[in-house]
């Protein structure tokens, strides 16, 4: 059971917009900044926005984040067959002293 | 270029002890917390532990806490994951992360990535 809670897929057809939702409570989301990393088929996660909306260089404006007290969301726009992936949502937690993640969303480009 | 290359793959039977390695590259080593995670087959992503090559400070997760020894060396700028006796439980990719932490920002995300360690706990 992960504390933060993603649904476990969503899917769109090419360029369509895609929202992945981020649940929290007070001592993760409600308090820290959101994250959220891709991971493509057998590699390694990367970070795709950080601080609840930014995107690192290189990461196409199609992809964007934003926060709303204990949530978050991930919007894909303009979907491309290259989206497909793992999607995962992370904030740090007090109580824990340190990141906690979701369970994952895995999007299917139809 | 900032690089975090992780040891190869480990096929280990029950009962083993294992350290598996990660050495950072192209940024100051002792200046940021390097974490792990786990990433058992077909599951999410879970925060193992972090660990300040400065001066070793060690935070652990509650569900990690005395399964694994996190260490570092930063005299070869290398950050570890140990076990004394894994288990079939333990097969999993581990990943380590520089953390890059903003705390007046409260804004704190893994933002250099290793490529994975693959480890194999089989009879």
């Amino acid at each position: 059971q992960s504390v933060l809670t993603q649904p476990p897929s969503a899917s769109g057809a090419p360029g369509q917009r895609v929202s992945i939702s981020c649940s929290g409570s007070s001592s993760n989301i409600g308090t820290n900044t959101v994250n959220w990393y891709q991971q493509l088929p057998g590699t390694a996660p990367s970070l795709l926005i950080y601080g609840n909306n930014q995107r690192p260089s290189g990461v196409p404006d199609r992809f964007s984040g934003s926060k709303s007290g204990t949530s978050a969301s991930l919007a894909i726009s303009g979907l491309q067959s290259e989206d497909e992936a793992d999607y995962y949502c992370t904030s740090w937690d007090d109580s824990l002293n340190g990141p906690v993640f979701g369970g994952g969303t895995k999007l299917t480009v139809l | 270029e900032v690089q975090l290359v992780q040891s190869g793959a480990e096929v280990k039977k029950p009962g083993e002890s294992l350290k598996i390695s990660c050495k950072g590259s192209g940024y100051s080593f002792t200046s940021y917390w390097i974490g792990w995670v786990r990433q058992m087959p077909g599951k999410g992503l879970e925060w193992m532990g972090i660990i300040y090559p400065g001066d070793s400070d060690t935070r652990n997760s509650p569900s990690f806490q005395g399964q694994v020894t996190i260490s570092a060396d930063k005299s070869i700028s290398t950050a570890y994951l140990q076990w004394s006796s894994l288990k079939a439980s333990d097969t999993a990719m581990y990943y380590c992360a520089r953390l890059w932490a903003a705390t007046e920002a409260r804004t704190y995300y893994f933002d250099y990535w290793g490529q994975g360690t693959l480890v194999t706990v089989s009879s």
